[in-house]
């Protein structure tokens, strides 16, 4: 079975640009997180969605703003980017949202100059 | 105070030995945590999930939870080069909300 699968793989931004990240969870899994690494630190978490509707969210400025689809797939978008975006951003997708075993994609490597 | 604090490491452990990773949490009310494993440039992998106080095995891996001391831990046995990576403690807590600890660095010396 395919894992998560997250796109692009890599992207360079300018600040003040927006950005749109995309995540496709394992097939059959209804839940998706976001979660932001800079290097050195462990995944800062950013916000959870379960079938549809968002169920938590992370210390994160409004720029940061995310939606589940009907497909169970997920975007983040990120506005007014600053250097301080710059990091690997990961989505974990998870069966249901009590369950919470969660499973990371390859991650979206993010790059702002 | 962090949420989840781990002891960075470096640790370093000969082969074939225990390798005994720590963790402590700030929500006393968490429910759910979970030990991944970090290669570098790679992300993170689900080793194992605890919910219940004690232990938890799993091949060479074992998860401690101690809710009244808000502690857990993983031990790995018989530790393996492969094993050298960046360990990552995750809790879940009362506000749903996910916090991971720094990670701690384990080499694994052949």
């Amino acid at each position: 079975d395919a894992g998560v699968t997250q796109s692009p793989t890599h992207l360079i931004k300018t600040r003040g640009q927006q950005v749109t990240l995309r995540c496709s969870p394992i097939s059959g899994h209804k839940s998706v997180s976001w979660y932001q690494q800079v290097l050195g630190q462990g995944p800062q978490f950013i916000f959870q969605y379960y079938e549809k509707e968002e169920r938590g969210r992370g210390n994160f400025p409004d720029r940061f703003s995310a939606r589940q689809f009907p497909n169970y797939s997920s975007e983040l978008n990120v506005n007014a980017l600053l250097l301080g975006d710059s990091a690997l951003y990961l989505c974990a997708s998870s069966l249901s949202g009590p369950l919470n075993e969660q499973f990371f994609g390859p991650g979206t490597r993010l790059t702002v100059l | 105070q962090k949420e989840v604090e781990q002891n960075s490491g470096p640790l370093s452990v000969p082969e074939g030995a225990i390798a005994s990773l720590n963790c402590t949490y700030s929500d006393r009310g968490s429910q759910s945590f979970f030990w991944y494993r970090q290669y570098s440039g790679k992300s993170p992998e689900l080793i194992m999930f605890i919910y219940s106080n004690g232990d938890k095995e799993d091949g060479r891996f074992t998860a401690q939870l101690n809710k009244a001391s808000q502690y857990v831990s993983l031990l790995i046995r018989d530790s393996q080069p492969s094993d050298s990576a960046t360990y990552l403690c995750a809790v879940k807590n009362t506000g749903n909300q996910f916090y991971f600890g720094t990670g701690t660095s384990l080499t694994v010396i052949p």
